[in-house]
């Protein structure tokens, strides 16, 4: 079974820009959330999405907001990015069943 | 509101010898709490959970201890092996929804 493919992992941008990010749950997976991990503040939660419908929100600005497709991948984009934007964003897929939470490997933004 | 805390950033053990992870919590809701275990430039992968209604779960080398009156949970790694170094995330699961604490970072010293 697959795990949970983010995209890109890498990637650099510079102030005022937007950033677009992507994430395939594990198959079978319907629940899809957002993590934002930066040195000493641990896993912040951005959102978590099921059936297509946002069903919970971190305390993160609007610049932060997210999607997923009927499909059940996600997309999470963030707008107007400042520098500290610059963090791992992880996306984690959720097993109903055993209510663990699968994580994929993040994607590492960088904001000049 | 840091609803799960992991008051020590990090923690350094030899190898061989116990390992204790703490976790404290303010919200009594709970399905589970959950360690995660990460590595540098990998996402977090599953260790060990423990559910709202048990007080001990055991795993390998890996046993958590809940405590509810006192909202304090545990994570005991025995023995502790190098491979072990890492960070670890507490969390506390209520329905699909998850919190994590601020993560320890174990060093396991050979």
């Amino acid at each position: 079974k697959a795990g949970v493919t983010q995209t890109p992992r890498y990637l650099i941008k510079t102030r005022g820009q937007q950033v677009t990010l992507s994430c395939s749950p594990i198959s079978g997976h319907r629940s899809v959330s957002w993590y934002q991990q930066t040195p000493g503040q641990g896993l912040q939660f951005l959102f978590e999405y099921f059936s297509e419908t946002q069903r919970n929100k971190g305390n993160f600005p609007g610049r932060f907001s997210g999607r997923q497709f009927s499909n059940s991948r996600s997309e999470m984009n963030v707008s107007t990015l400042e520098l500290g934007d610059s963090a791992l964003y992880l996306c984690a897929s959720g097993d109903p069943g055993s209510g663990e939470l699968f994580f994929g490997e993040g994607s590492r933004l960088t904001v000049l | 509101d840091q609803q799960v805390k992991q008051n020590s950033p990090s923690l350094s053990v030899q190898e061989g010898r116990i390992s204790i992870l703490n976790c404290d919590y303010t919200n009594s809701m709970f399905d589970y709490f959950l360690w995660y275990k990460k590595y540098p430039a990998e996402g977090p992968t599953f260790l060990i959970s423990i559910s709202s209604i048990k007080d001990k779960n055991e795993d390998g080398r890996f046993t958590v201890f809940l405590n509810k009156s006192a909202k304090h949970l545990s994570l005991h790694i025995v023995p502790s092996q190098p491979g072990d170094s890492a960070v670890y995330f507490c969390s506390r699961s209520y329905g699909q929804n998850f919190v994590f604490g601020p993560g320890t970072r174990l060093s396991v010293l050979p």
